[in-house]
């Protein structure tokens, strides 16, 4: 059974662009949520998705967005990046039905310069 | 708002000893708390998880306590080996169809041959 898969493992970006970030869930999976981990915040919950739907957001700016498709794929963006963006993105994914553990992924290092 | 606070944040014990981690929490309305390991270059891992009708679940080497009316809750592991070396977090939620986690800030821990 394949595991969650983020594209790109590593991304460096300059200050002001914007990058898009890649999860695919285990099959059958329908939620999908995203964390930043950071040394100094550790992982802080963004925002979460399923079946199409943002089913929950955490306390990030607006530039941080994301989407679902209908083969429980998804996608985050982050526009006009800033130094602070530099962090591990981790997407997570789960069938949805309230609290269970996630199945993490292994990640998305973005280096903002 | 939610916190988790986790210690300690690093802890080195030799081959063979035993290791525990605590959490602490204030919201009562927590239900399920799930503890994640995390090795170099990999997405946390379910290690193991309690709700909150379960005062205590192991497996094999590890067993997680939980007290709720002290509003913690503790990682055991037992006869450690140098695999075990590795961050590991404590988090919880609150059911209701929420996949919203709320992590502690890890502790990382080194067991020495």
């Amino acid at each position: 059974k394949a595991g969650v898969t983020q594209t790109p493992r590593y991304l460096i970006k300059t200050r002001g662009q914007q990058v898009t970030l890649s999860c695919s869930p285990i099959s059958g999976h329908r939620s999908v949520s995203w964390y930043q981990q950071t040394p100094g915040q550790g992982l802080q919950f963004l925002f979460e998705y399923f079946s199409e739907t943002q089913r929950n957001k955490g306390n990030f700016p607006g530039r941080f967005s994301g989407r679902q498709f209908s083969n429980s794929r998804s996608e985050m963006n982050v526009s006009t990046l800033e130094l602070g963006d530099s962090a591990l993105y981790l997407c997570a994914s789960s069938l949805g039905q309230g609290a269970n553990g996630y199945t993490f992924g292994s990640g998305t290092r973005l280096t903002v310069v | 708002g939610e916190n988790v606070e986790q210690h300690p944040s690093t802890l080195s014990v030799q081959e063979g000893d035993s290791a525990v981690i605590k959490c602490t929490y204030s919201d009562s309305a927590s239900n399920y708390f799930p503890w994640y390991k995390q090795e170099l270059g990999k997405g946390p891992q379910l290690i193991i998880d309690i709700r909150s009708n379960v005062g205590e679940k192991k497996d094999q080497r590890i067993a997680v306590t939980l007290n709720k009316t002290a509003k913690h809750f503790s990682l055991h592991i037992t006869e450690t080996q140098p695999e075990d070396s590795a961050v590991y977090f404590c988090a919880l939620s609150w059911g209701g169809g929420s996949e919203k986690l709320v992590f502690g800030k890890g502790t990382k821990l080194t067991v020495n041959p």
